[in-house]
């Protein structure tokens, strides 16, 4: 099954700032901007934190950013902070098959 | 506020079927899509199914599709998935999820863990 890639681990100390990758294709991420980004904290559901590569929902602090570049999008956490930490996951729509939604394999971030 | 709450943990055997709900408040249920992802034991989010809430179409990912089955009951604000044939690799946490905006999961439900065990 298709998958967007994502580094497995990203670690940063508090008010730093980290950026995770999300790599897909021309079938996904480099031909459409129905990129999202979700936070999920061990045992809780995921949380949505950035829509269509760049835009952030309501009540979702502005520390959080997102950017898309040919089949990259990437998603900056600035001025970490402990709640931080958690697991993210970057989603595309994907076409040409019948799965239409493709998630990443997750980043684990540690605020050290 | 937008609020998903859905059925109880399950536990069946390999072959059995399993059917989760998803009820939906705080907004115009037909008015959204309502998405199916799982979560097996320490992997990735995988996505699996799509209703139409308003006219009942679907879309299935072809690694579910004859075994999975999405409705809805507009009078229930209720989205339901059944998934069959269930084998042990179906263990899983089952989350509904509102589509808004486009392919976007804005709202989450608290997640239903299916356990397939003999």
């Amino acid at each position: 099954q298709s998958a967007l890639t994502q580094p497995a681990s990203v670690s940063g100390s508090p008010g730093q700032s980290i950026t995770i990758s999300c790599t897909g294709t021309s079938s996904d991420v480099g031909s459409y901007n129905y990129v999202s980004w979700y936070q999920q904290h061990p045992g809780k559901a995921p949380k949505l934190m950035i829509y269509d590569v760049s835009n952030r929902p309501s009540g979702v602090s502005n520390r959080f950013s997102g950017s898309k570049s040919g089949n990259t999008a990437s998603l900056t956490i600035s001025g970490l902070q402990a709640e931080d930490e958690a697991d993210y996951y970057c989603t595309s729509y994907i076409s040409g098959s019948t799965l239409y939604v493709v998630f990443g394999g997750g980043t684990k971030l540690t605020v050290l | 506020q937008v609020q998903l709450v859905q059925s109880g943990a399950e536990v069946k055997k390999p072959g059995a079927s399993v059917k989760v709900s998803c009820k939906a408040s705080g907004y115009t249920f037909s008015t959204y899509a309502m998405h199916w992802v799982r979560q097996a034991p320490g992997q990735r989010l995988e996505w699996m199914a799509w209703i139409n809430a308003g006219n009942g179409n679907t879309k299935y990912s072809q690694k579910f599709q004859g075994r999975v089955t999405i409705t809805r009951d507009t009078s229930a604000s209720t989205a339901y998935m059944e998934l069959g044939s269930l084998r042990s690799e179906d263990t899983a946490i089952y989350y509904c999820a509102r589509e808004s905006p486009t392919w976007t999961f804005d709202s989450w439900g608290q997640g239903t863990l299916v356990t397939v065990s003999s």
